[in-house]
């Protein structure tokens, strides 16, 4: 299985601030890479697929980039909602797997 | 507007089978994958298995040998069941929409998810 993994696990950022989270995976997924959003009690939202592509409704302040086997989710100036836990997941071979998650507080 | 919601028993009791339904509301169960995934609770997300419309699965090694996946296109559902559950089966279990194809499968609708305990 792919192993991902996410750096860092935890920080705390001020809203306004551009946030980077991390992504690595043990072998190259191309770009078959999504990054997820979990608020606490409530299921993951799908916010960025294919590396860089932005899922419909997503605010143009969240990109993505990276291929191979790094990759990379910003933010570029948080906001109060954005508070909340990030995964990211590789669909590019079975068993599909997630990284442990970057939790993102206020400061 | 798809919908997905799980349902099922609360709480399993440990050796016994834990059994979940989802149902898709908004869009017919055919022409995607459906998947099931579980989180323990504070943990990280973990994929369990998907069902195609047709009934072709696949399961994450790990649980594949107590795994079992089906679907009714005729009730626009499809089910999970896991045997010999223990305490480390706890979990919110979600059901999600996969792509329109095996290689796609990043999950753009999600159920609320469901928290079952494993206790006796």
């Amino acid at each position: 299985a792919i192993r991902m993994t996410q750096s860092p696990s935890s920080f705390s950022a001020s809203t306004g601030d551009r946030v980077t989270i991390t992504c690595r995976a043990s072998q190259g997924v191309s770009s078959y890479l999504a990054w997820y959003q979990q608020k606490p009690g409530k299921a993951p939202k799908l916010l960025i697929y294919a590396a860089s592509t932005l899922q419909s409704g997503v605010p143009s302040r969240f990109s993505g980039s990276g291929s191979g086997t790094d990759f990379t989710l910003t933010i570029s100036c948080l906001q109060s909602e954005d508070f909340a836990t990030y995964y990211c997941q590789q669909y590019y071979s079975y068993p599909l797997t997630f990284g442990g998650g970057t939790e993102v507080d206020i400061k | 507007q798809v919908q997905l919601q799980e349902s099922g028993p609360g709480l399993v009791k440990p050796s016994e089978t834990l059994s979940l339904t989802c149902t898709v509301s908004g869009g017919f169960i055919s022409s995607y994958y459906w998947s099931w995934i579980r989180q323990p609770p504070g943990k990280g997300l973990e994929w369990i298995g998907y069902i195609y419309y047709t009934g072709s699965t696949d399961y994450n090694p790990s649980l594949k040998s107590r795994v079992t996946i089906s679907v009714d296109t005729s009730k626009n559902q499809f089910s999970l069941n896991l045997n010999s559950v223990t305490a480390a089966d706890t979990a919110v279990y979600y059901c999600a929409r996969g792509g329109g194809s095996s290689s796609l499968m990043r999950f753009d609708y999600w159920g609320q998810g469901t928290l079952v305990p494993v206790s006796s």
